[in-house]
């Protein structure tokens, strides 16, 4: 079956610095959206890429979707605190029945320190 | 403010109990998920609807089952529980279309098997 595959697994950095978590999928996707998981919560979707190519910016968030579109990538410039938590990638296949069926990576838990 | 809500946040049971767990929307949304969270693993789907009265198994149904005998509600049953279905329990809503809608997640209900 198709899975995703996310990286790293947890990424502690000092504030101010850079952060990049990498979504790599087994299938070919026709979207992929991201979701972040404040600690004790539960995830919030952020955004979804559709195009190959497709690059999208929130604020410091940059988000990427593979020209193959079996990877995506999201880039936070200058953490802050408010940052920290899980951060998801999630895929539906491409072709087929899915009903909007997400598989999900298995985040990347982000640490920043004052 | 549109809402996923689940019925406990905290529930400890003991093994080979029934137990239900349930999940109101009210966001009209077709689709609603049910989904596991541990540790390391990420978030995996243990069954969907897309409609009421219809079920699709997910990646891991094994020793659950579902119902939505309404479009608002799906309840998630472990006919017997077992240690190993200790978990976060996240039910989550999403519209049906042509594209694909980003989730709607509740807060979780954090199910202890003892």
């Amino acid at each position: 079956g198709q899975q995703v595959m996310q990286i790293p697994q947890y990424q502690h950095v000092q504030e101010g610095e850079d952060f990049t978590t990498y979504c790599n999928s087994s299938t070919t996707l026709s979207n992929i959206q991201w979701y972040k998981q404040r600690p004790g919560g539960h995830p919030v979707f952020l955004i979804q890429l559709v195009k190959s190519g497709e690059v999208k910016k929130q604020k410091r968030l940059t988000f990427q979707f593979g020209e193959a579109k079996k990877n995506s990538s999201l880039h936070i410039t200058a953490t802050q605190t408010t940052d920290v938590g899980t951060y998801f990638c999630a895929g539906v296949n491409a072709g087929g029945t899915s009903y909007g069926k997400l598989t999900f990576g298995q985040g990347t838990i982000l640490t920043v320190h004052p | 403010d549109v809402k996923v809500t689940q019925s406990s946040r905290y529930l400890v049971k003991r093994t080979g109990e029934k137990v239900f767990l349930e999940c109101v929307q009210d966001m009209d949304h077709e689709n609603m998920f049910w989904y596991r969270q541990d540790p390391g693993l990420g978030l995996r789907l243990i069954y969907f609807s897309y409609d009421v009265k219809m079920k699709e198994k997910g990646d891991i149904p094994e020793g659950y089952s579902v119902s939505r005998e309404k479009k608002e509600r799906f309840s998630l049953i472990l006919e017997s529980a077992s240690t190993n279905q200790t978990s976060m329990y996240l039910c989550a809503s999403s519209l049906l279309g042509t594209g694909v809608y980003g989730y709607t997640f509740g807060s979780g209900t954090r199910l202890t098997v003892v």
